[in-house]
Protein backbone atom coordinates (compact mmCIF):
# COMPACT_ATOMS: atom_id res chain seq x y z
CA UNK A 1 0.00 0.00 0.00
CA UNK A 2 2.09 3.29 -1.52
CA UNK A 3 1.70 6.37 0.11
CA UNK A 4 3.20 9.11 2.77
CA UNK A 5 2.78 8.89 6.31
CA UNK A 6 3.04 11.32 8.71
CA UNK A 7 3.39 11.12 12.44
CA UNK A 8 2.15 11.66 15.16
CA UNK A 9 -1.02 12.99 13.83
CA UNK A 10 -1.50 15.28 17.28
CA UNK A 11 1.42 16.88 18.81
CA UNK A 12 1.69 18.97 21.63
CA UNK A 13 4.78 21.22 22.53
CA UNK A 14 5.75 23.30 25.43
CA UNK A 15 7.43 26.93 24.44
CA UNK A 16 11.06 26.62 23.77
CA UNK A 17 11.16 23.17 23.24
CA UNK A 18 12.03 21.93 19.37
CA UNK A 19 9.67 19.16 18.09
CA UNK A 20 10.28 17.07 15.28
CA UNK A 21 7.86 15.44 12.42
CA UNK A 22 7.96 12.80 10.93
CA UNK A 23 7.31 12.27 7.34
CA UNK A 24 7.84 9.05 5.34
CA UNK A 25 7.13 7.49 1.73
CA UNK A 26 6.99 4.49 -0.03
CA UNK A 27 6.33 5.98 -3.64
CA UNK A 28 10.15 6.83 -4.77
CA UNK A 29 9.68 9.79 -5.20
CA UNK A 30 12.73 12.07 -5.94
CA UNK A 31 10.98 15.09 -4.26
CA UNK A 32 9.57 16.12 -1.13
CA UNK A 33 7.79 19.01 0.53
CA UNK A 34 6.99 20.67 3.66
CA UNK A 35 3.65 23.00 4.09
CA UNK A 36 2.27 25.05 7.07
CA UNK A 37 -1.50 25.52 6.74
CA UNK A 38 -3.32 28.21 8.63
CA UNK A 39 -6.93 28.78 8.39
CA UNK A 40 -7.50 31.66 5.87
CA UNK A 41 -4.13 31.45 3.96
CA UNK A 42 -3.85 28.54 2.01
CA UNK A 43 -0.91 26.59 1.64
CA UNK A 44 2.71 28.06 2.64
CA UNK A 45 5.87 26.36 1.35
CA UNK A 46 8.58 25.66 4.45
CA UNK A 47 11.15 23.43 3.05
CA UNK A 48 11.28 21.14 -0.17
CA UNK A 49 13.86 18.71 -1.21
CA UNK A 50 14.13 17.37 -4.71
CA UNK A 51 16.96 14.76 -4.26
CA UNK A 52 18.47 13.08 -0.69
CA UNK A 53 21.26 15.26 1.00
CA UNK A 54 20.15 18.36 -0.26
CA UNK A 55 16.91 21.06 0.28
CA UNK A 56 16.08 24.45 -0.40
CA UNK A 57 13.91 26.85 1.88
CA UNK A 58 10.49 27.71 0.80
CA UNK A 59 8.48 31.08 1.65
CA UNK A 60 8.63 30.72 5.28
CA UNK A 61 11.90 28.84 6.53
CA UNK A 62 12.60 30.95 9.20
CA UNK A 63 12.53 28.78 12.37
CA UNK A 64 12.64 25.09 10.31
CA UNK A 65 14.67 22.76 9.81
CA UNK A 66 15.04 19.26 7.79
CA UNK A 67 16.98 17.24 7.06
CA UNK A 68 17.21 14.16 3.71
CA UNK A 69 19.18 11.57 4.64
CA UNK A 70 17.16 8.92 2.73
CA UNK A 71 14.83 8.99 -0.08
CA UNK A 72 11.81 8.26 1.92
CA UNK A 73 12.46 10.12 4.62
CA UNK A 74 12.41 14.20 5.28
CA UNK A 75 11.73 14.71 8.76
CA UNK A 76 10.99 18.46 10.04
CA UNK A 77 12.42 20.11 12.83
CA UNK A 78 10.02 22.91 14.98
CA UNK A 79 12.72 25.18 16.59
CA UNK A 80 12.45 27.74 19.30
CA UNK A 81 12.68 30.01 16.78
CA UNK A 82 9.29 29.77 15.27
CA UNK A 83 7.51 32.36 16.95
CA UNK A 84 3.88 31.17 15.63
CA UNK A 85 4.50 27.28 15.35
CA UNK A 86 0.92 25.74 16.24
CA UNK A 87 -0.75 24.81 12.62
CA UNK A 88 -1.27 21.88 10.31
CA UNK A 89 1.42 20.54 8.79
CA UNK A 90 1.39 18.87 5.75
CA UNK A 91 4.26 16.99 4.14
CA UNK A 92 3.86 15.96 0.28
CA UNK A 93 5.92 14.00 -2.14
CA UNK A 94 6.44 13.44 -6.16
CA UNK A 95 8.64 12.31 -8.85
CA UNK A 96 10.33 15.49 -9.25
CA UNK A 97 8.76 17.41 -12.01
CA UNK A 98 6.21 20.38 -12.15
CA UNK A 99 4.04 18.93 -14.09
CA UNK A 100 3.09 16.02 -11.66
CA UNK A 101 0.95 16.59 -8.48
CA UNK A 102 1.55 16.04 -5.20
CA UNK A 103 0.80 13.27 -2.90
CA UNK A 104 0.05 14.57 0.49
CA UNK A 105 0.11 12.92 4.02
CA UNK A 106 -2.53 12.96 6.61
CA UNK A 107 -0.73 15.89 8.51
CA UNK A 108 0.29 17.07 11.99
CA UNK A 109 -1.45 19.51 14.33
CA UNK A 110 1.21 21.05 16.17
CA UNK A 111 -0.14 23.51 18.82
CA UNK A 112 2.05 25.03 21.35
CA UNK A 113 0.90 25.21 24.67
CA UNK B 1 5.80 36.93 -8.90
CA UNK B 2 3.12 33.89 -9.87
CA UNK B 3 0.21 34.18 -7.44
CA UNK B 4 -3.30 31.58 -7.33
CA UNK B 5 -6.56 33.68 -6.48
CA UNK B 6 -9.72 31.77 -5.38
CA UNK B 7 -11.83 34.96 -4.92
CA UNK B 8 -14.70 33.04 -2.78
CA UNK B 9 -14.28 32.15 0.92
CA UNK B 10 -17.26 29.96 0.78
CA UNK B 11 -19.81 28.54 -2.31
CA UNK B 12 -23.40 27.09 -1.32
CA UNK B 13 -25.13 24.89 -3.51
CA UNK B 14 -28.32 22.79 -3.14
CA UNK B 15 -27.45 18.92 -3.75
CA UNK B 16 -28.63 18.16 -7.46
CA UNK B 17 -27.68 21.25 -8.94
CA UNK B 18 -24.64 22.29 -10.75
CA UNK B 19 -21.23 23.75 -8.89
CA UNK B 20 -18.50 25.78 -9.84
CA UNK B 21 -15.60 27.27 -7.99
CA UNK B 22 -13.21 29.82 -9.22
CA UNK B 23 -9.92 30.20 -9.15
CA UNK B 24 -7.47 32.77 -11.32
CA UNK B 25 -3.83 32.79 -12.24
CA UNK B 26 -1.12 34.48 -12.81
CA UNK B 27 1.93 32.53 -13.69
CA UNK B 28 4.49 33.40 -16.18
CA UNK B 29 4.76 31.37 -19.62
CA UNK B 30 2.46 28.06 -19.81
CA UNK B 31 1.20 26.89 -16.73
CA UNK B 32 0.39 23.96 -15.00
CA UNK B 33 -2.62 23.88 -12.55
CA UNK B 34 -4.24 21.59 -10.02
CA UNK B 35 -7.18 21.13 -8.03
CA UNK B 36 -6.96 19.54 -4.92
CA UNK B 37 -9.49 18.62 -2.33
CA UNK B 38 -9.53 18.34 1.58
CA UNK B 39 -11.62 16.56 3.80
CA UNK B 40 -11.22 17.89 7.86
CA UNK B 41 -8.04 17.34 9.62
CA UNK B 42 -6.85 15.53 6.45
CA UNK B 43 -4.00 15.90 3.65
CA UNK B 44 -4.93 17.26 0.32
CA UNK B 45 -6.01 15.04 -2.28
CA UNK B 46 -5.36 15.49 -5.94
CA UNK B 47 -9.16 16.19 -8.56
CA UNK B 48 -7.13 16.58 -11.86
CA UNK B 49 -4.82 18.82 -13.73
CA UNK B 50 -3.72 20.89 -16.83
CA UNK B 51 -0.38 20.32 -18.71
CA UNK B 52 -1.49 21.07 -22.05
CA UNK B 53 -3.82 19.84 -24.79
CA UNK B 54 -7.70 20.11 -24.34
CA UNK B 55 -8.67 22.79 -22.07
CA UNK B 56 -11.68 20.90 -20.30
CA UNK B 57 -10.19 18.63 -18.15
CA UNK B 58 -11.90 15.66 -16.55
CA UNK B 59 -11.09 14.60 -12.87
CA UNK B 60 -12.09 12.34 -9.76
CA UNK B 61 -15.26 12.18 -8.36
CA UNK B 62 -17.42 13.78 -11.62
CA UNK B 63 -15.40 17.02 -11.61
CA UNK B 64 -13.56 18.84 -14.26
CA UNK B 65 -12.21 22.26 -15.03
CA UNK B 66 -12.14 24.08 -18.04
CA UNK B 67 -8.83 26.37 -18.45
CA UNK B 68 -9.33 29.62 -19.99
CA UNK B 69 -5.89 31.32 -20.93
CA UNK B 70 -7.80 34.87 -22.06
CA UNK B 71 -9.27 35.18 -18.68
CA UNK B 72 -6.33 33.14 -16.90
CA UNK B 73 -9.28 30.85 -15.08
CA UNK B 74 -9.35 27.63 -14.18
CA UNK B 75 -12.59 27.19 -12.58
CA UNK B 76 -13.95 23.69 -11.09
CA UNK B 77 -17.17 22.71 -12.23
CA UNK B 78 -19.35 19.06 -11.59
CA UNK B 79 -22.86 19.37 -13.07
CA UNK B 80 -24.73 17.72 -10.01
CA UNK B 81 -23.58 18.10 -6.45
CA UNK B 82 -23.42 15.89 -3.82
CA UNK B 83 -23.45 16.50 -0.06
CA UNK B 84 -20.60 14.57 0.00
CA UNK B 85 -18.85 16.66 -2.21
CA UNK B 86 -18.60 19.91 0.98
CA UNK B 87 -15.08 20.31 1.55
CA UNK B 88 -12.40 22.85 0.96
CA UNK B 89 -11.16 22.90 -2.54
CA UNK B 90 -8.01 24.19 -3.18
CA UNK B 91 -6.50 25.57 -6.87
CA UNK B 92 -2.39 25.67 -7.57
CA UNK B 93 -0.81 26.84 -10.37
CA UNK B 94 2.98 26.29 -11.24
CA UNK B 95 5.10 27.64 -13.93
CA UNK B 96 8.26 27.34 -11.86
CA UNK B 97 7.19 26.47 -7.84
CA UNK B 98 3.90 25.19 -6.97
CA UNK B 99 1.93 28.20 -5.27
CA UNK B 100 -1.87 27.74 -3.97
CA UNK B 101 -4.83 29.99 -3.41
CA UNK B 102 -6.07 30.47 -0.12
CA UNK B 103 -8.67 27.75 -0.34
CA UNK B 104 -12.63 27.80 -1.14
CA UNK B 105 -15.08 26.05 1.07
CA UNK B 106 -18.17 23.87 -0.61
CA UNK B 107 -21.44 23.38 1.46
CA UNK B 108 -23.74 20.98 -0.23
CA UNK B 109 -27.13 21.12 1.36
CA UNK B 110 -29.96 18.56 0.91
Amino acid sequence: DGGITQSPKYLFRKEGQNVTLSCEQNLNHDAMYWYRQDPGQGLRLIYYSQIVNDFQKGDIAEGYSVSREKKESFPLTVTSAQKNPTAFYLCASNPGTLYNEQFFGPGTRLTVL
Amino acid sequence: AQSVAQPEDQVNVAEGNPLTVKCTYSVSGNPYLFWYVQYPNRGLQFLLKYITGDNLVKGSYGFEAEFNKSQTSFHLKKPSALVSDSALYFCAGTASKLTFGTGTRLQVTL
